[in-house]
């Protein structure tokens, strides 16, 4: 089985340009969460969604966004990006339990 | 403010010994905890839980021991392996807030299996 597939794997952008990440969950998973990872730190979590509505936000500024498809799949969107951005994405799914498998994640750098 | 807190970035163990890897939390909500190991450019992999109603949970080499009234919980490793080394991360949540079941990890402990 696939587990969770994330696209794509690397970015580049510039400061001020709009990013979007994509995330397919693994089968039969209704619940999908995103984390930044900053270099150095421990994932950070970002947003969950679980049957397509959002279920929690961390602390991160209105320039992120995110939404869940009907089949699943997730985007995060960030705008206006920042240096302070560049990161390593993940992509985690889950049958709405606390055992979330991770995606290999999207490595963003912005210039 | 750190509620997960690996206060060790790095350890090296000798292959074929025990590694044991510690985590600290603040946050008494939290109820369910996780261990996942990380290698480079791929996403962490999950390794082991706990519930809070347990205090230990033991899976092959891997085992979990979890101290409510220390908030304290610690990995093992027996025995390590080369293939063992990599960044290893603490992670809790609270299920008192179902469907929003997000992790709060720590910094990460960098494992060195010694051959």
């Amino acid at each position: 089985d696939a587990g969770v597939t994330q696209s794509p794997t690397h970015l580049i952008k510039t400061r001020g340009q709009h990013v979007t990440l994509r995330c397919s969950p693994i089968s039969g998973h209704k619940s999908v969460s995103w984390y930044q990872q900053v270099l150095g730190q421990g994932p950070q979590f970002i947003f969950q969604y679980y049957e397509k509505e959002e279920r929690g936000r961390g602390n991160f500024p209105d320039r992120f966004s995110a939404r869940q498809f009907p089949n699943y799949s997730s985007e995060l969107n960030v705008n206006a990006l920042l240096l302070g951005d560049s990161a390593l994405y993940l992509c985690a799914s889950s049958l709405a339990s606390n055992e979330q498998f991770f995606g290999p994640g999207t490595r963003l750098t912005v210039l | 403010d750190q509620q997960v807190k690996q206060n060790s970035p790095s350890l090296s163990v000798q292959e074929g010994r025990i590694s044991i890897l510690n985590c600290d939390y603040t946050n008494s909500m939290f109820d369910y905890f996780l261990w996942y190991k990380k290698y480079p450019a791929e996403g962490p992999t999950f390794l082991i839980s706990i519930s809070s109603i347990k205090d230990k949970n033991e899976d092959g080499r891997f085992t979990v021991f979890l101290n409510k009234s220390a908030k304290h919980l610690s990995l093992h490793i027996v025995p390590s392996q080369p293939g063992d080394s990599a960044v290893y991360f603490c992670a809790a949540s609270a299920s008192y807030d179902f469907g929003n079941e997000k992790l709060t990890f720590g910094t990460g402990t960098r494992l060195t299996i010694i051959p």
